[in-house]
């Protein structure tokens, strides 16, 4: 099945810090969607990609979709302490339909110290 | 506007017991999907309903089954409760056609 590798798989920052984090697959994806979990709550969707090479942001926040499809990164700048969490990519596959089918990373756990 | 609310947030099973977990979609949505989260995991696909259809299904075993209602709503339900099924079941929802998936907080079941 379609794997996403994502990394790294944990990073302890500090206050004001710029972080960056990707996936990468030796699948193609047609959307890249990118989530934030805090503890003991579902993910909470960030930033939706739709076509390759795409860069989008919010806020603080910038990811692009890679050109070849097979990956995309995400960028936080000068980050605060309520950005801690795990941080989720997912891949589409199919459209919209019944043939949708998202595919996860395993996350990126991010500390950041005051 | 509510968003994807799922029920109850924490239970508590004995082995080879029954449960059923509980979901309303985000207001506007028609499709539901369900996913297991182990710790330290990502989610894993379970089954997606449309239209009171499991139109879609992950790797998972028939112990898993679902149900969707008129109202759009759902619930997942797991027979023969297995230690290995101890996790997070997170539900969400999006309109037919979209791509965006809006998660619920999620229902953390633990099987003893």
């Amino acid at each position: 099945g379609q794997q996403l590798n994502q990394s790294p798989q944990s990073m302890f920052i500090q206050e004001g810090e710029d972080v960056s984090m990707n996936c990468t697959s030796s699948s193609i994806f047609n959307t890249w969607l990118w989530y934030k979990q805090d503890p003991g709550e579902g993910p909470v969707l960030l930033i939706a990609l739709y076509k390759a090479g795409e860069l989008t942001s919010n806020g603080r926040l910038t990811a692009q979709f890679g050109i070849t499809r097979k990956d995309s990164f995400l960028n936080i700048s000068a980050s605060i302490p309520s950005d801690v969490g795990i941080y989720f990519c997912a891949g589409l596959t199919g459209g919209g339909g019944s043939n949708y089918k998202l595919t996860f990373g395993k996350g990126t756990l991010l500390t950041v110290n005051p | 506007d509510a968003g994807v609310t799922q029920s109850p947030t924490h239970l508590i099973k004995t082995r080879g017991q029954q449960v059923t977990l509980r979901c309303s979609p985000k207001s506007g949505h028609d499709t539901v999907s369900w996913y297991q989260q182990a710790l330290g995991q990502g989610p894993q696909f379970i089954f997606q309903y449309y239209e009171e259809e499991e139109r879609q299904r992950g790797n998972f075993p028939d112990r898993f089954s679902g149900h969707q209602f008129p109202n759009y709503s759902s619930e997942l339900n797991v027979n023969a409760l297995l230690l290995g099924d101890s996790a997070l079941y997170l539900c969400a929802s999006r309109s037919q056609g979209a791509l965006t998936l809006h998660f619920g907080n999620g229902t953390r079941l633990t099987v003893t």
